[in-house]
């Protein structure tokens, strides 16, 4: 059983650019979350994605945005990138049926240089 | 803003040595999770407290939520060298929030 997939495991981008990431959620599980881990610290809530709709988000301007198809996988977009933004970028997926199972990928070592 | 503060950041010792890593915070969570982290991977749910007061035991480890869920704690007996890790603690508000709150974790050397 498959768990959560992210891709691409690493990339590099310019400052200014723009850069998708793309989750596929475990089998079963329907609500996907995104989170930004800086060097050294905990991981930082993005957005939780259910039905196709943000359903709740965290302290991010609106350069970060995000997606859900309806096959639950999920992808997140941010524009304007900025040095700031280099981080691992971790993708969570649970059942909407619980808030405790929470699964989460190996994330997307995004830098920007 | 909820917060939850680790303590200690770092973590070395020997092989069969006993530790206790702590979580506390000034807000209530509905529930506390723990994580462990290896380099280059995503977190591992290890296990979630809901009750205060609550015990729970995974083998060497044992897991406790405060009596007024604001804090938690993880003891590990015996440490082992694959034990070594990030171990972040991570808390749920309440009802209608699906925003995990983490700490910023404890890093764990276990030398052989």
């Amino acid at each position: 059983d498959a768990g959560v997939t992210q891709s691409p495991t690493h990339l590099i981008k310019t400052r200014g650019q723009q850069v998708t990431l793309r989750c596929s959620p475990k089998s079963g599980h329907d609500t996907v979350s995104w989170y930004q881990q800086a060097l050294g610290q905990g991981p930082q809530f993005i957005f939780q994605y259910y039905e196709e709709e943000e359903r709740q988000r965290g302290n991010f301007p609106d350069r970060f945005s995000g997606h859900q198809f309806p096959n639950y996988s999920s992808e997140l977009n941010v524009n304007a990138l900025l040095l700031g933004d280099s981080a691992l970028y971790l993708c969570a997926s649970s059942p909407q049926r619980s808030a405790y199972g929470y699964t989460f990928g190996s994330g997307t070592r995004l830098t920007v240089v | 803003t909820q917060l939850l503060e680790q303590s200690p950041q770092f973590l070395s010792i020997q092989e069969g040595e006993n530790l206790t890593v702590y979580c506390n915070s000034s807000s209530v969570f509905s529930s506390l999770q723990w994580y462990r982290q290896e380099p280059g991977e995503g977190p591992v749910l290890l296990v979630t407290v809901v009750t205060g007061g609550e015990v729970k035991k995974l083998k060497r480890l044992t897991f406790q939520f405060g009596d007024a869920r604001k804090d938690s704690s993880l003891h590990i007996t015996a440490a082992q060298p694959g034990d070594t890790g990030l171990y972040l603690c991570a808390g749920l508000a309440g009802a209608g929030s699906y925003q995990l709150t983490f700490g910023k974790g404890t890093k764990l050397s276990v030398i052989p």
